[in-house]
């Protein structure tokens, strides 16, 4: 079985500019959480969608937004890039929202701001 | 604001070594404590507690919550080098609709190295 997917691996961009990743969940799983992960820091929670509404934020600026397809699909967008969003970005999913001997996180996207 | 503090921060021990690691929390509401193993990238479960004093174990690996006093500890014994990894703790808490929506707080992580 697929686990979890991201996608890109590695992005690069520069101040200012607006950033989509992508993450696919296991098959059957209706949960998608979003984390940041700051070199030498724990990951922070960002967002969790279930059956395709928001379940929960975390201490973000608005500037962080998430959506949830129909085939359980998500996507975090990130608009006017900062240095500080320079991070690992985990998707990790689930079959329900706190399940959590069930949620797998994914191998994440590499996210460098210049 | 919940909060979550590990320690040590890193820890360098040889190949048969037992090590502990710590974990304490302060949080409103709390609801489950979870331990995850973190290699190069995805984190990866290893345990849930939510009960004081009961032991959790998975081969050489085993934890405890003490939730009078607010901290969890993840033992490892005979470790291996491939027991080399980041260990994040985090922690689950109800908001105040009782729900808590999937939020985890972690720690920091403490960085295992285990050398042959």
């Amino acid at each position: 079985d697929a686990g979890v997917t991201q996608s890109p691996t590695h992005l690069i961009k520069t101040r200012g500019q607006h950033v989509t990743l992508r993450c696919s969940p296991i098959s059957g799983h209706k949960s998608v959480s979003w984390y940041q992960q700051v070199l030498g820091q724990g990951p922070q929670f960002i967002f969790q969608y279930y059956e395709k509404e928001e379940r929960g934020r975390g201490n973000f600026p608005d500037r962080f937004s998430a959506r949830q397809f129909p085939n359980y699909s998500s996507e975090l967008n990130v608009n006017a890039l900062l240095l500080g969003d320079s991070a690992l970005y985990l998707c990790a999913s689930s079959l329900e929202g706190r399940r959590w001997e069930t949620q797998y996180f994914g191998p994440g996207t590499r996210l460098l701001v210049l | 604001e919940d909060k979550v503090v590990q320690s040590p921060l890193s820890l360098v021990v040889h190949e048969g070594d037992t090590v502990t690691l710590n974990c304490s929390y302060e949080v409103t509401n709390f609801r489950s404590l979870l331990w995850y193993k973190q290699e190069k990238k995805a984190p990866t479960f290893l345990f849930m507690l939510t009960s004081s004093g009961i032991e959790k174990k998975s081969g050489r690996l085993s934890s405890i919550l003490d939730k009078k006093e607010l901290f969890s500890i993840l033992n490892i014994t005979a470790t291996q080098t491939g027991d080399s990894a980041i260990y994040l703790c985090a922690v689950e808490a109800e908001d105040a609709g009782g729900t808590s929506y999937g939020k985890l707080t972690f720690g920091q992580g403490t960085i295992l190295t285990v050398h042959p």
